[in-house]
């Protein structure tokens, strides 16, 4: 399947920090997306991104379409403890009916 | 509210047995998919149906079976289950070119 590489693997920071986490392929994708996994749970969507360049924010996250659509980036501003989680990035190819996750992220918020 | 329901949560069951994971939405969504995913680490596709009577097999070779008899309806059954089926199983469902919804898991050990 297709590949797709996602830094950091793991983060820990303080409270209050800001975070930044990418998600790179070698493959050109039409959609990008950025979910949130809690212990125990399912992953839950954050955001869409549509448009190569686009850049779009859910309150203190922000994600951006790479202009090249081979990427994509994550930012979350003013880090709290529930923050905590472990972040997956997730591509769609041409074929609208599938997509790709990363390996995740796992963020940890020090109070 | 989650649209997308899967049963059961946790599931403790002995070597050999059958088992069903339920996973069933009320979206509509045509497309569901089942991820495997041991803890914290990254999703695998193993099943997924683009509507009723079609199925495909993932990226991840499986032992598991899936039907789809109902566009809402997506069970996935082993037929005798191994130490090494233990993880946690996520079913998911979509519309063409949107994001999946995730399911909150059924959490396997088996025994």
């Amino acid at each position: 399947g297709q590949q797709l590489n996602q830094s950091p693997q793991s983060m820990f920071i303080q409270e209050g920090e800001d975070v930044s986490m990418n998600c790179t392929s070698s493959s050109i994708f039409n959609t990008w997306l950025w979910y949130k996994q809690d212990p125990g749970e399912g992953p839950v969507l954050l955001i869409a991104l549509y448009k190569a360049g686009e850049l779009t924010s859910n309150g203190r996250l922000t994600a951006q379409f790479g202009i090249t659509r081979k990427d994509s980036f994550l930012n979350i501003s003013a880090s709290i403890p529930s923050d905590v989680g472990i972040y997956f990035c997730a591509g769609q190819l041409v074929d609208f009916n599938k997509f790709y996750f990363g390996s995740g992220t796992k963020l940890n918020v020090k109070p | 509210e989650a649209d997308i329901y899967q049963t059961p949560r946790y599931l403790v069951i002995g070597t050999g047995k059958k088992i069903t994971l339920e996973c069933s939405q009320t979206m509509g969504h045509d497309k569901m998919y089942w991820y495997q995913q041991d803890p914290g680490m990254e999703l695998h596709l193993i099943h997924y149906s683009y509507g009723v009577n079609s199925t495909e097999k993932g990226d991840l070779s499986s032992e598991s079976t899936v039907s789809r008899i109902r566009t809402e309806h997506f069970p996935l059954t082993l037929e005798s289950a191994r130490p090494s089926h233990t993880s946690q199983y996520l079913c998911a469902s979509s519309e063409r070119g949107y994001g999946y919804t995730f399911g909150s898991g059924t959490r396997l050990t088996v025994v």
